[in-house]
């Protein structure tokens, strides 16, 4: 199993938006609405930012957006502020159900840089 | 507030078995969620290794399945990763972490433990 397709690198001055897009085939992302997005800091753990696509966990900036067509997911952070730099993963399940033996599959991750 | 800790050997031999424990505190392994471990080899992106369900029911990565075995142990509150037959190429920050809800939202993280492998 690949991991999701994420373009390396992205970058935008502060206030501006970003898009962030996670490739899949119809076995994942395309599949099912079960894509999440993960911020990390290095040295750090994951955070949750999205799950099912455009849900926010709460506690999350509504400036923190998703949206699927496809077999590509994105994640669009709004009004960019400095402390959004950082890497960014998505997440898709995959392969069935969990009983019938799918999985989980990440991205390989896009660095955000806040200019 | 729940808080997961992994612990475990910082250093594994070539084709020797990694081990790791998550130790769970602030509430109850026993519960309808599934715990999970993921990791992050050094300059690379994250890798789902497994989830158990709190009943014992295991998924795994399929590239992995036959070296991984994740196991629980509700009385202890922890869960356990058991990579066996590893190389470099297992070299990586380990993460535990649980699903609040569905596939894939993992919202409470362990710090990460670094796992090299060498002789």
């Amino acid at each position: 199993q690949s991991a999701l397709t994420q373009s390396r690198s992205v970058s935008g001055s502060p206030g501006q938006s970003v898009t962030i897009s996670c490739t899949g085939t119809s076995n994942d992302v395309g599949g099912y609405n079960y894509v999440s997005w993960y911020q990390k800091y290095p040295g750090k753990a994951p955070k949750l930012m999205l799950y099912e696509v455009n849900k926010r966990p709460s506690g999350v900036p509504d400036r923190f957006s998703g949206s699927k067509s496809g077999n590509t997911a994105s994640l669009t952070i709004s009004g960019l502020q400095a402390e959004d730099e950082a890497d960014y993963f998505c997440c898709s399940f995959a392969g069935g159900s969990f009983a019938g033996g799918g999985y989980l599959l990440f991205g390989g991750g896009t660095k955000l840089t806040v200019l | 507030q729940l808080q997961l800790l992994e612990s475990g050997p910082g250093l594994v031999k070539p084709s020797e078995t990694l081990s790791l424990t998550c130790t769970v505190s602030g509430a109850s392994i026993n519960s309808n969620h599934y715990w999970g471990w993921i990791r992050q080899p050094p300059g690379k992106g994250l890798e789902w290794i497994g989830s158990i369900y709190y009943i014992g029911t295991t998924y795994y990565r399929p590239s992995l399945r036959g070296r991984v075995t994740i196991s629980i142990d509700t009385s202890r509150d922890h869960f356990s990763l058991h990579l066996t037959s590893v190389t470099a190429a297992d070299t990586a920050v380990y993460y535990c972490a649980r699903e609040e809800t569905t596939y894939g939202d993992y919202g409470s993280w362990g710090q990460g433990t670094l796992v090299t492998v060498s002789s």
